[in-house]
């Protein structure tokens, strides 16, 4: 089946650094990546989402400076938290989906905690 | 824009028996997709059963059946012969395809406790 990897799983990192997130389809093309974020206890949120190749477009009130997205290739999508608070912290959740189909495959998430 | 509402925060069930979750959504479109997920404490997403709106017949996938009721904009989980690996948040998710994105909506999830 279609598989898809975050790396890392857990990150810690200082108030105003930067971190990367990369997601990555390992069996098929992803001709549209979606990034998520989701708070303990609630739905996922959708944060923005990207096709390989082109600008990422962000849902409403999420800050394309601070959650840089790029989609370089039709099997990888990276999600740099930018100059990172401590209410960036949260659980980031990516997914793909191949151009031969509407569904999406979900990545194991990535823990974000910023002290 | 389309909402989808999952109207029980938690419920619970004991092993073995047939618990139903609810699901209702609005759109004004009339072809979509509609999708149950499941989230296990590994925080895996799972896709486990999906719905064609065009399609009058409910899906079913082993245990899991749906109840797709499109005029009045339902779609309910029947899980049958409850296992303690059912334990999960469960999220009613709506696509609607094309304009070149198939974005997810997704419900707030209802948690599901399983009890042996």
């Amino acid at each position: 089946g279609a598989v898809v990897s975050q790396h890392p799983s857990r990150v810690i990192c200082k108030s105003g650094t930067s971190v990367k997130i990369e997601c990555r389809s390992l069996d098929f093309q992803a001709t549209t990546m979606f990034w998520y974020r989701q708070f303990p206890k609630k739905s996922l949120m959708l944060m923005a989402t990207s096709n390989e190749g082109s600008k990422a477009t962000y849902e409403q009130g999420v800050e394309k400076d601070k959650f840089l997205i790029n989609h370089a290739s039709l099997t990888l999508s990276t999600l740099t938290v930018t100059s990172a608070h401590p209410e960036d912290s949260s659980f980031y959740i990516c997914s793909a989906r191949p151009g031969t189909t509407y569904e999406q495959y979900f990545g194991p998430g990535t823990r974000l905690t910023v002290t | 824009a389309q909402t989808v509402t999952q109207s029980q925060p938690e419920m619970s069930v004991q092993e073995a028996e047939t618990v139903t979750l609810s699901c209702t959504y609005d759109t004004s479109e009339n072809n979509y997709y509609l999708f149950w997920y499941k989230q296990p404490p590994s925080r895996q997403m799972i896709l486990v059963i999906r719905q064609e709106a065009y399609k009058q017949q409910n899906a079913t996938e082993n245990r899991f059946s749906v109840n797709f009721q499109k005029a009045a904009k339902s779609f309910s989980l029947k899980i049958s012969d409850s296992q303690l690996g059912d334990t999960a948040m469960y999220f009613c998710a709506f696509m609607k395809p094309g304009a070149g994105s198939y974005q997810l909506t997704f419900g707030k999830g209802t948690k599901l406790s399983v009890i042996p």
